[in-house]
């Protein structure tokens, strides 16, 4: 079956990076792109940005587009989502998740636990 | 970007209601609409696709309806495990965007 399995919680002090890796298993890695999903605390969804696991390449949220950076690893069938110049706003679950399709349909088909990042000085 | 309005934001309902969300696109996404469902501390689940496709194994009582920039999930008959937070995203293009969400909770 499916499985993303997160990097464990995370504190970081503002100013700092952070990096999220997302092992993927149980499909071919290179097939299906990865994005990455955030929630802050009690909030929604928020969409961040997504890589295709193939190429390598990237779309971002404007929001982060100079914060962010998203990778994969095929050889250990691994994603990775790095934020910098964290601030206290970026404290959130972020989530990683992998696109299905359906004919034209993308959507969010399986996902990560979650990883909580909290940003505090 | 392309903003996403569900309605309402939360709702109160009892077992074996019918229970119906609504998801309002800021712009025609045709039928680029998906739907999932998320329990406290748990990562969302994918339920529907393409506004009325349902993801295998998701119970028949799940429907969604709608294209354009109108869209609905229906509940027939609310079920205890049916207490959760829903939320509507769009597919038409990037950046994806969500609702902010709806939380049905128990009457």
């Amino acid at each position: 079956q499916v499985l993303l399995v997160q990097s464990g919680a995370e504190v970081q002090k503002p100013g700092a990076s952070v990096r999220v890796s997302c092992k993927a298993s149980g499909y071919s890695f290179v097939d299906y792109g990865i994005s990455w999903v955030r929630q802050a605390p009690g909030q929604g969804l928020e969409w961040m940005g997504w890589v295709s696991a193939y190429y390598g390449d990237t779309k971002y949220a404007q929001k982060f587009q100079d914060r962010v950076t998203l990778t994969t690893d095929s050889s250990t069938t691994t994603a990775y989502m790095e934020l910098r110049s964290l601030r206290s706003d970026d404290t959130a679950v972020y989530y990683c998740t992998r696109e299905g399709q359906r004919g034209a349909s993308i959507f969010f088909q399986y996902w990560g636990q979650g990883t909580l990042v909290t940003v505090s000085s | 970007d392309i903003q996403m309005t569900q309605s309402p934001s939360s709702l109160s309902a009892s077992i074996g209601d019918r229970v119906t969300i609504t998801c309002r696109a800021s712009q025609s996404i045709t039928n680029y609409l998906n739907w999932y469902q998320q329990k406290p501390g748990k990562a969302p689940k994918f339920l529907i696709y393409a506004a009325s496709s349902l993801e295998s194994g998701v119970p028949s009582r799940f429907s969604g309806s709608g294209s354009g920039t109108d869209f609905t999930l229906t509940i027939s008959s609310l079920q205890p495990e049916d207490f959760a937070t829903y939320y509507c995203q769009q597919s038409y293009t990037t950046p994806r965007t969500f609702g902010q969400g709806t939380k049905v909770e128990i009457k």
